[in-house]
Protein backbone atom coordinates (compact mmCIF):
# COMPACT_ATOMS: atom_id res chain seq x y z
CA UNK A 1 0.00 0.00 0.00
CA UNK A 2 1.79 3.16 -1.07
CA UNK A 3 -0.68 5.65 -0.25
CA UNK A 4 -1.79 8.57 -2.09
CA UNK A 5 0.88 10.22 -4.03
CA UNK A 6 0.88 13.99 -5.36
CA UNK A 7 3.04 15.68 -7.60
CA UNK A 8 4.31 18.54 -7.16
CA UNK A 9 4.66 19.08 -4.19
CA UNK A 10 5.67 22.24 -4.56
CA UNK A 11 5.04 24.90 -7.51
CA UNK A 12 5.71 28.71 -7.78
CA UNK A 13 3.94 30.30 -10.79
CA UNK A 14 2.90 34.05 -12.05
CA UNK A 15 0.16 35.07 -12.35
CA UNK A 16 -2.38 34.68 -15.47
CA UNK A 17 0.01 31.36 -15.90
CA UNK A 18 -1.82 27.69 -16.49
CA UNK A 19 -0.81 24.77 -13.94
CA UNK A 20 -1.43 21.05 -13.62
CA UNK A 21 -1.31 18.83 -10.43
CA UNK A 22 -1.13 15.19 -10.43
CA UNK A 23 -3.00 12.83 -8.26
CA UNK A 24 -2.39 8.99 -8.20
CA UNK A 25 -5.14 7.51 -5.41
CA UNK A 26 -4.38 4.03 -3.67
CA UNK A 27 -4.90 1.31 -6.05
CA UNK A 28 -8.23 0.03 -6.65
CA UNK A 29 -9.96 3.17 -4.45
CA UNK A 30 -12.24 4.03 -7.38
CA UNK A 31 -13.28 7.42 -5.44
CA UNK A 32 -11.07 10.14 -5.61
CA UNK A 33 -11.82 13.91 -4.22
CA UNK A 34 -9.35 17.39 -4.56
CA UNK A 35 -9.45 19.75 -1.81
CA UNK A 36 -8.16 23.14 -1.29
CA UNK A 37 -6.65 24.46 1.98
CA UNK A 38 -5.94 28.02 3.06
CA UNK A 39 -4.26 29.16 5.40
CA UNK A 40 -5.77 29.10 8.91
CA UNK A 41 -8.55 26.88 7.18
CA UNK A 42 -9.76 23.47 7.17
CA UNK A 43 -9.90 21.78 3.80
CA UNK A 44 -12.88 22.52 1.45
CA UNK A 45 -14.14 20.27 -0.91
CA UNK A 46 -13.85 21.11 -4.78
CA UNK A 47 -14.86 18.19 -6.43
CA UNK A 48 -15.37 13.88 -6.48
CA UNK A 49 -15.26 11.40 -9.00
CA UNK A 50 -16.79 8.04 -9.28
CA UNK A 51 -14.07 5.93 -11.23
CA UNK A 52 -13.98 8.26 -14.40
CA UNK A 53 -17.08 9.99 -13.65
CA UNK A 54 -16.85 13.89 -11.75
CA UNK A 55 -20.43 13.48 -10.03
CA UNK A 56 -19.87 16.55 -8.22
CA UNK A 57 -17.93 19.90 -8.31
CA UNK A 58 -18.21 22.82 -5.57
CA UNK A 59 -18.96 26.42 -6.35
CA UNK A 60 -15.16 27.10 -5.13
CA UNK A 61 -14.44 25.72 -8.50
CA UNK A 62 -14.55 28.52 -10.64
CA UNK A 63 -14.54 27.99 -14.93
CA UNK A 64 -10.92 28.46 -14.45
CA UNK A 65 -10.76 24.86 -12.79
CA UNK A 66 -10.85 21.61 -14.36
CA UNK A 67 -10.40 18.31 -13.33
CA UNK A 68 -10.39 14.94 -15.01
CA UNK A 69 -9.63 11.16 -14.29
CA UNK A 70 -9.80 9.91 -17.98
CA UNK A 71 -8.97 5.92 -16.91
CA UNK A 72 -10.29 5.93 -13.46
CA UNK A 73 -7.14 5.63 -11.73
CA UNK A 74 -5.00 8.94 -11.70
CA UNK A 75 -6.78 12.33 -11.86
CA UNK A 76 -5.59 15.72 -12.86
CA UNK A 77 -6.50 19.22 -11.81
CA UNK A 78 -5.44 22.40 -13.72
CA UNK A 79 -6.00 25.78 -13.07
CA UNK A 80 -5.90 27.96 -16.07
CA UNK A 81 -4.69 32.24 -15.60
CA UNK A 82 -3.44 31.42 -12.24
CA UNK A 83 -4.85 34.41 -9.42
CA UNK A 84 -3.33 35.52 -6.34
CA UNK A 85 -6.08 33.92 -4.32
CA UNK A 86 -4.81 30.78 -6.09
CA UNK A 87 -2.43 30.43 -3.39
CA UNK A 88 -3.04 27.24 -1.46
CA UNK A 89 -2.70 23.54 -0.63
CA UNK A 90 -4.38 21.55 -2.90
CA UNK A 91 -5.34 18.08 -1.39
CA UNK A 92 -6.28 14.68 -3.26
CA UNK A 93 -8.09 12.11 -1.33
CA UNK A 94 -9.26 8.57 -2.21
CA UNK A 95 -11.46 5.95 -0.72
CA UNK A 96 -13.36 2.62 -2.03
CA UNK A 97 -16.74 2.69 -2.60
CA UNK A 98 -18.75 1.88 0.18
CA UNK A 99 -22.78 0.31 0.27
CA UNK A 100 -25.26 3.15 1.12
CA UNK A 101 -25.19 3.47 4.85
CA UNK A 102 -21.84 2.34 5.59
CA UNK A 103 -19.12 4.14 6.34
CA UNK A 104 -15.15 5.14 6.08
CA UNK A 105 -12.35 7.02 5.93
CA UNK A 106 -10.75 9.34 2.88
CA UNK A 107 -6.77 9.03 2.56
CA UNK A 108 -5.38 11.85 1.53
CA UNK A 109 -2.06 12.63 0.14
CA UNK A 110 0.64 14.71 0.74
CA UNK A 111 -0.50 18.34 -1.12
CA UNK A 112 0.44 19.99 -3.70
CA UNK A 113 1.36 23.48 -2.28
CA UNK A 114 0.71 26.70 -4.97
CA UNK A 115 2.26 30.02 -4.82
CA UNK A 116 0.83 32.52 -7.45
CA UNK A 117 3.17 35.38 -7.44
CA UNK B 1 -22.00 28.86 6.43
CA UNK B 2 -19.37 27.28 8.62
CA UNK B 3 -21.30 24.04 9.19
CA UNK B 4 -18.04 22.35 11.31
CA UNK B 5 -16.84 24.52 14.04
CA UNK B 6 -13.51 24.24 16.05
CA UNK B 7 -13.95 26.97 18.35
CA UNK B 8 -10.30 26.72 20.07
CA UNK B 9 -8.04 27.80 17.83
CA UNK B 10 -4.79 26.25 19.87
CA UNK B 11 -4.52 23.73 23.24
CA UNK B 12 -1.17 23.66 25.46
CA UNK B 13 -1.24 20.29 27.53
CA UNK B 14 1.62 18.95 29.80
CA UNK B 15 2.89 15.35 28.90
CA UNK B 16 1.25 12.63 30.62
CA UNK B 17 -1.85 14.71 30.86
CA UNK B 18 -5.24 14.45 28.73
CA UNK B 19 -5.94 16.33 26.03
CA UNK B 20 -9.80 17.43 25.15
CA UNK B 21 -10.32 18.85 21.13
CA UNK B 22 -14.07 19.91 20.75
CA UNK B 23 -16.05 20.24 17.76
CA UNK B 24 -19.48 21.10 17.06
CA UNK B 25 -21.74 21.23 13.91
CA UNK B 26 -24.84 22.42 12.86
CA UNK B 27 -25.77 20.23 10.12
CA UNK B 28 -28.22 18.00 11.81
CA UNK B 29 -28.00 15.35 8.27
CA UNK B 30 -24.35 14.76 9.14
CA UNK B 31 -23.98 10.56 10.67
CA UNK B 32 -20.55 10.27 10.47
CA UNK B 33 -17.88 11.96 12.03
CA UNK B 34 -14.13 11.67 12.11
CA UNK B 35 -10.71 13.39 13.24
CA UNK B 36 -8.07 14.02 11.59
CA UNK B 37 -4.54 14.88 12.20
CA UNK B 38 -1.81 17.30 10.32
CA UNK B 39 1.64 17.66 10.61
CA UNK B 40 3.00 21.02 8.56
CA UNK B 41 4.01 19.97 4.66
CA UNK B 42 1.55 16.96 4.87
CA UNK B 43 -1.73 15.85 4.29
CA UNK B 44 -4.15 15.04 6.70
CA UNK B 45 -3.97 11.62 8.67
CA UNK B 46 -7.02 9.77 10.11
CA UNK B 47 -7.49 9.13 13.50
CA UNK B 48 -10.24 7.76 14.52
CA UNK B 49 -14.12 8.19 13.55
CA UNK B 50 -17.62 7.69 14.67
CA UNK B 51 -20.81 7.00 13.13
CA UNK B 52 -23.76 8.62 14.46
CA UNK B 53 -25.18 4.96 16.04
CA UNK B 54 -22.51 5.28 18.70
CA UNK B 55 -21.79 7.96 21.20
CA UNK B 56 -18.29 6.48 21.71
CA UNK B 57 -15.50 4.86 19.93
CA UNK B 58 -12.04 4.04 21.36
CA UNK B 59 -9.00 3.52 20.01
CA UNK B 60 -5.68 2.85 21.99
CA UNK B 61 -5.03 6.34 23.55
CA UNK B 62 -7.75 8.03 21.46
CA UNK B 63 -11.27 8.38 22.07
CA UNK B 64 -14.04 10.50 20.60
CA UNK B 65 -17.48 11.09 21.87
CA UNK B 66 -20.72 12.31 19.85
CA UNK B 67 -23.56 13.70 21.91
CA UNK B 68 -26.18 14.15 18.69
CA UNK B 69 -28.54 16.03 20.56
CA UNK B 70 -25.93 18.91 21.64
CA UNK B 71 -24.73 18.46 17.99
CA UNK B 72 -21.07 17.98 19.48
CA UNK B 73 -17.86 15.66 19.57
CA UNK B 74 -14.73 15.71 21.28
CA UNK B 75 -11.33 13.65 21.28
CA UNK B 76 -9.66 12.76 23.78
CA UNK B 77 -6.11 11.95 23.86
CA UNK B 78 -4.73 9.72 27.23
CA UNK B 79 -1.89 10.62 27.82
CA UNK B 80 -0.57 12.60 25.82
CA UNK B 81 2.61 12.67 23.92
CA UNK B 82 5.24 15.74 22.44
CA UNK B 83 4.40 13.56 19.29
CA UNK B 84 0.69 14.63 19.34
CA UNK B 85 1.76 18.24 18.74
CA UNK B 86 0.15 19.04 15.39
CA UNK B 87 -2.99 20.57 13.71
CA UNK B 88 -6.05 18.44 15.23
CA UNK B 89 -9.36 18.80 12.23
CA UNK B 90 -12.65 17.52 13.11
CA UNK B 91 -14.58 16.31 9.77
CA UNK B 92 -18.41 15.54 9.20
CA UNK B 93 -20.00 13.56 6.15
CA UNK B 94 -23.52 12.53 5.28
CA UNK B 95 -26.27 11.35 5.15
CA UNK B 96 -24.72 7.99 4.66
CA UNK B 97 -27.64 6.66 2.46
CA UNK B 98 -27.21 9.27 -0.06
CA UNK B 99 -23.91 10.50 0.32
CA UNK B 100 -20.87 9.93 -1.25
CA UNK B 101 -18.54 10.64 1.84
CA UNK B 102 -18.04 14.56 0.93
CA UNK B 103 -16.49 15.74 4.13
CA UNK B 104 -16.54 19.31 5.73
CA UNK B 105 -13.69 20.27 8.36
CA UNK B 106 -13.60 22.61 10.90
CA UNK B 107 -10.86 24.82 10.97
CA UNK B 108 -8.33 23.33 13.22
CA UNK B 109 -7.22 22.76 16.61
CA UNK B 110 -3.33 23.62 17.24
CA UNK B 111 -2.09 21.23 19.76
CA UNK B 112 1.00 21.38 21.71
CA UNK B 113 2.08 18.99 24.10
CA UNK B 114 5.28 20.13 26.52
CA UNK B 115 7.63 17.72 27.83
Amino acid sequence: DTGVSQDPRHKITKRGQNVTFRCDPISEHNRLYWYRQTLGQGPEFLTYFQNEAQLEKSRLLSDRFSAERPKGSFSTLEIQRTEQGDSAMYLCASSPSRLAGTYGPQYFGPGTRLTVL
Amino acid sequence: DQQVKQNSPSLSVQEGRISILNCDYTNSMFDYFLWYKKYPAEGPTFLISISSIKDKNEDGRFTVFLNKSAKHLSLHIVPSQPGDSAVYFCAASGPGGTSYGKLTFGQGTILTVHP
